[in-house]
């Protein structure tokens, strides 16, 4: 079956510096999604992307991120500056307009 | 307030139990879906409802779009079942999921 492929897994960084979260979407999805996950808290969503822009984004998403899709088949998320605050499970997602959501694994980030 | 209220908030069962966990919605959706997420925290895709019912092996969803209202049962509760479950909304007119805050289930043998 299809996956959303996330990587890496865990990632540790400093307060202040750039990660680059990444996914791999199921090939012939169009939609694609970042949602994020604080430890004990609801799933709440970041961001969306179609046809190569941002189609929807929350008030989460602020300058601090950017979302790009470099090659046609990695979709990534970039936190310029991290905070603490941040720290958080991190999932992509992808879909087929009128079909459900496959989501990948998830990026555990977490910032010290 | 929450747009997404989920019931209860945790959940034990003995094996062989029949599960149900309750969804409410506040606003207009155009597709309802439930999920599932196991202790290491990735997200599996159960149901996508619009309307009525579907049913996949033990599990069953039911929509009711009057009363913005899910729920999700499992038959015949066996331990590996153990996991949060999750209802999340497609508002009307935008592509962006809204999450409950999930249903922790425990199946004890």
């Amino acid at each position: 079956e299809p996956e959303v492929t996330q990587t890496p897994s865990h990632q540790v960084t400093q307060m202040g510096q750039e990660v680059i979260l990444r996914c791999v979407p199921i090939s012939n999805h169009l939609y694609f999604y970042w949602y994020r996950q604080i430890l004990g808290q609801k799933v709440e969503f970041l961001v969306s992307f179609y046809n190569n822009e941002i189609s929807e984004k929350s008030e989460i998403f602020d300058d601090q991120f950017s979302v790009e899709r470099p090659d046609g088949s990695n979709f990534t998320l970039k936190i310029r500056s991290t905070k603490l605050e941040d720290s958080a499970m991190y999932f992509c997602a992808s879909s087929e307009r009128n079909y459900g959501y496959t989501f990948g694994s998830g990026t555990r980030l977490t910032v010290v | 307030k929450n747009e997404v209220e989920q019931s209860p908030q945790n959940l034990t069962a003995q094996e062989g139990e029949f599960i149900t966990i309750n969804c409410s919605y506040s606003v207009g959706i155009s597709a309802l879906h439930w999920l599932q997420q196991h202790p290491g925290g990735g997200i599996v895709s159960l149901f996508m409802l619009s309307s009525g019912k579907k049913k996949h092996g033990r599990l069953i969803a039911t929509i009711n779009i009057q009363e913005k209202h899910s729920s999700l049962h499992i038959t015949a509760s066996h331990p590996r079942d153990s996991a949060v479950y999750i209802c999340a909304v497609r508002s009307g007119g935008t592509d962006k999921l809204i999450f409950g805050t999930g249903t922790r289930l425990q199946v004890f043998p």
